[in-house]
């Protein structure tokens, strides 16, 4: 069963604007960390935001915040004030409980592209 | 900020032969990683690391074997690789082993073997 899934391959916002990209989770752990990642063309996996799941409000790192809603077990990244640079593919991850550790499961991903 | 070091962003190799890939982190994270990931199926876990010495099997182990000798080193070798190993190689770290601690990960390996 799909543990993470992205339903939006890609996506397309305008320069300035404020995009969503979703993310839904399923796990019956009640401790579990929300993760966002953001890969460029160039490869390099880079940690943009978390979010666990006992916090009571909703994470933000700069330009970037997490909407949780636990109770419909989603953890959309907003992204306000697009840029250029934030063109690339963006990974929604969950780190769950495997045997005497923490496993990270990733989603598919969605390939946003910002327009001029 | 956390630096996880890959030894090469591209590497070339032919089949049979061994290769090794490096993985250095510099804040003494307890936790280490290794995933390949190809396009249509994501990221993989390979193997992790939770103290020197010691290893876990992850998702797709097999062809692969690892090595933490120190703390800060976690290295990925392919006994005799194959072309279906051709993929990209991202090493990554955690400070602890519990759910809240995010993984950092490196600039990625991208290994062709011909």
């Amino acid at each position: 069963a799909q543990k993470i899934t992205q339903t939006q391959p890609g996506m397309f916002v305008q320069e300035k604007e404020a995009v969503t990209l979703d993310c839904t989770y399923d796990t019956s752990d009640p401790s579990y960390g929300l993760f966002w990642y953001k890969q460029p063309s160039s490869g390099e996996m880079i940690f943009l935001i978390y979010q666990g799941s006992y916090d009571q409000q909703n994470a933000t790192e700069g330009r970037y915040s997490l909407n949780f809603q636990k109770a419909r077990k989603s953890a959309n990244l907003v992204i306000s004030a697009s840029q250029l640079g934030d063109s690339a593919m963006y990974f929604c991850a969950m780190r769950e409980r495997m045997d005497s550790s923490y496993k990270l499961i990733f989603g598919s991903g969605t390939r946003l592209l910002v327009r001029p | 900020d956390v630096k996880v070091t890959q030894s090469s962003r591209y590497l070339v190799k032919r089949t049979g032969e061994k290769v090794f890939l490096e993985c250095v982190q510099d804040m003494d994270h307890e936790n280490m990683f290794w995933y390949r990931q190809d396009p249509g199926l994501g990221l993989r876990l390979i193997y992790f690391s939770y103290d020197v010495k010691m290893k876990e099997k992850g998702d797709i182990p097999e062809g692969y074997s690892v090595s933490r000798e120190k703390k800060e080193r976690f290295s990925l070798i392919l006994e005799s690789a194959s072309t279906n190993q051709t993929s990209m190689y991202l090493c990554a770290s955690s400070l602890t082993t519990g759910p809240l601690s995010a993984q950092h990960f490196g600039d990625g390996t991208r290994l062709s073997i011909l």
